[in-house]
């Protein structure tokens, strides 16, 4: 089955400055990669997410790359705020016509954004 | 929209009892997932269900049962707790088609003695 590495598991960065976070995922055929935000105490929510057919993707101030032949995809916080600290986590998926969303996540990256 | 709601949100057990735990949701989806969490390990699908009536197992499905009755309605159970299903328990549910976003409840904090 599909494994998903993350990295760092913490990461500290002054506020203003950018972040980043990366994941390798084993399975070739993943063609969906969605990050996830948890906030303390509550359930993880959608920030982003990309499917294989495209290498970047930027919403505001986050934005994710994806690189197929090496497997690896990576989120990109810049200009960070203090509300940006949180718990992030990436996932790899198969998705197909009316199938349903198992996704594999990382073990998950503690974000803290110091004043 | 309440949206995905978990009861309860904390429980204690001893070894050997049994509970169930309830996920609702409110977004007419039809699929519908249980997710534990343990440190450094990020999330583990356990069953998951893709209509009224149907459950399949996940990647650690080993102790716990589910059930789909009602198509807003996800059921996980534990038959006979053990200290290793000590977790936070998320349901999450999707629409059959679209961006595939899960939309997660708030957690159950399940512990085990």
């Amino acid at each position: 089955g599909e494994n998903v590495e993350q990295h760092p598991s913490t990461l500290s960065v002054q506020e203003g400055d950018s972040a980043v976070i990366k994941c390798t995922y084993s399975d070739s055929a993943s063609n969906y990669f969605p990050w996830y935000k948890q906030e303390l105490g509550k359930g993880p929510q959608l920030i982003i997410d990309i499917r294989s057919n495209v290498g970047e993707k930027k919403d505001q101030r986050i934005a994710v790359t994806l690189n197929k032949t090496a497997k690896h995809f990576s989120l990109h916080i810049t200009e960070t705020q203090p509300e940006d600290s949180a718990v992030y986590f990436c996932a790899a998926s198969i998705i197909s016509s009316g199938s349903a969303r198992q996704l594999t996540f990382g073990s998950g990256t503690q974000l803290t954004v110091l004043p | 929209n309440a949206g995905v709601t978990q009861t309860p949100k904390f429980r204690v057990l001893k070894t050997g009892q049994s509970m169930t735990l309830l996920c609702a949701q409110d977004m007419n989806h039809e699929y519908m997932y249980w997710y534990r969490q343990d440190p450094g390990m990020g999330l583990r699908l356990i069953h998951y269900s893709v209509g009224e009536g149907t459950t399949a197992k996940g990647e650690v499905p080993d102790g716990y049962n589910v059930s789909r009755l009602k198509k807003q309605n996800f059921l996980l159970g534990l038959e006979s707790a053990a200290p290793s299903q000590t977790s936070v328990y998320f349901c999450a549910s999707s629409y059959l088609s679209g961006s595939g976003e899960l939309f997660f409840g708030e957690g159950s904090r399940l512990t085990v003695l």
